[in-house]
């Protein structure tokens, strides 16, 4: 099935420990987004790539880095100088051509900092 | 300065009822619109997409007000698996990550 994959589903991280989050999409997308949602939020963006081995900063970078070496996947790592990395991450992607293309989510992440 | 504003609700209705959310987006340019569903601790997934001329899709409809810079959906004959957040979409313009709203809270109630 075609789809976007997220793992883990739930993580724990210690204070001052690095964690990735994984995002793998078959769907042949171009564009790949990384989102985070805390309760009773809206979703804010972190990180996105338009393309292979090319990426922008969201509204809420600080604290997150990613790689994008294959056009399937988009991995996000929560550094130690991210101060509140608790909450619930989600990988989209779209087919990153102009006009109306959705975005589609993989199921998340929930990180919780222990 | 928020891009994508949406009344937060909670919006309880009886089953069978109609509700409409509107929504109000500050970017003049953005050019896709979208309407996504969002059910608890889940990831949201897109409801439909918004088109100039509106669009219906079984008992949800929804409108795109480009003067006045709002969107609507309306959602007729209410159901108990209706209930969920929805969440309000735009694309500024060409190849741009999508902006959210915080989301409407639905519950139909029996």
């Amino acid at each position: 099935d075609g789809g976007i994959t997220q793992s883990p589903k739930y993580l724990f991280r210690k204070e001052g420990q690095n964690v990735t989050l994984s995002c793998e999409q078959n769907l042949n997308h171009d564009a790949m987004y990384w989102y985070r949602q805390d309760p009773g939020q809206g979703l804010r963006l972190i990180y996105y790539s338009q393309i292979v081995n090319d990426f922008q900063k969201g509204d809420i970078a600080e604290g997150y880095s990613v790689s994008r070496e294959k056009k399937e996947s988009f991995p996000l790592t929560v550094t130690s100088a991210q101060k509140n990395p608790t909450a619930f991450y989600l990988c989209a992607s779209s087919t990153g051509g102009f006009g109306n293309t959705e975005a589609f989510f993989g199921q998340g992440t929930r990180l919780t900092v222990v | 300065r928020k891009e994508v504003e949406q009344d937060p609700g909670p919006f309880n209705v009886p089953e069978g009822a109609t509700v409409a959310f509107n929504c109000t987006y500050s970017n003049s340019a953005s050019q896709s619109f979208f309407w996504y569903r969002q059910d608890c601790r889940k990831e949201p997934k897109l409801l439909m997409s918004v088109y100039s001329s509106g669009n219906e899709d079984g008992r949800f409809t929804a409108q795109l007000n480009r003067a006045s810079q709002y969107i609507s959906l309306l959602i007729r004959d209410s159901k108990l698996s209706d209930s969920a957040t929805y969440l309000c979409v735009a694309r500024p313009s060409g190849n741009t990550p999508l902006v959210f709203g915080k989301g409407t809270r639905l519950s139909v109630i029996a």
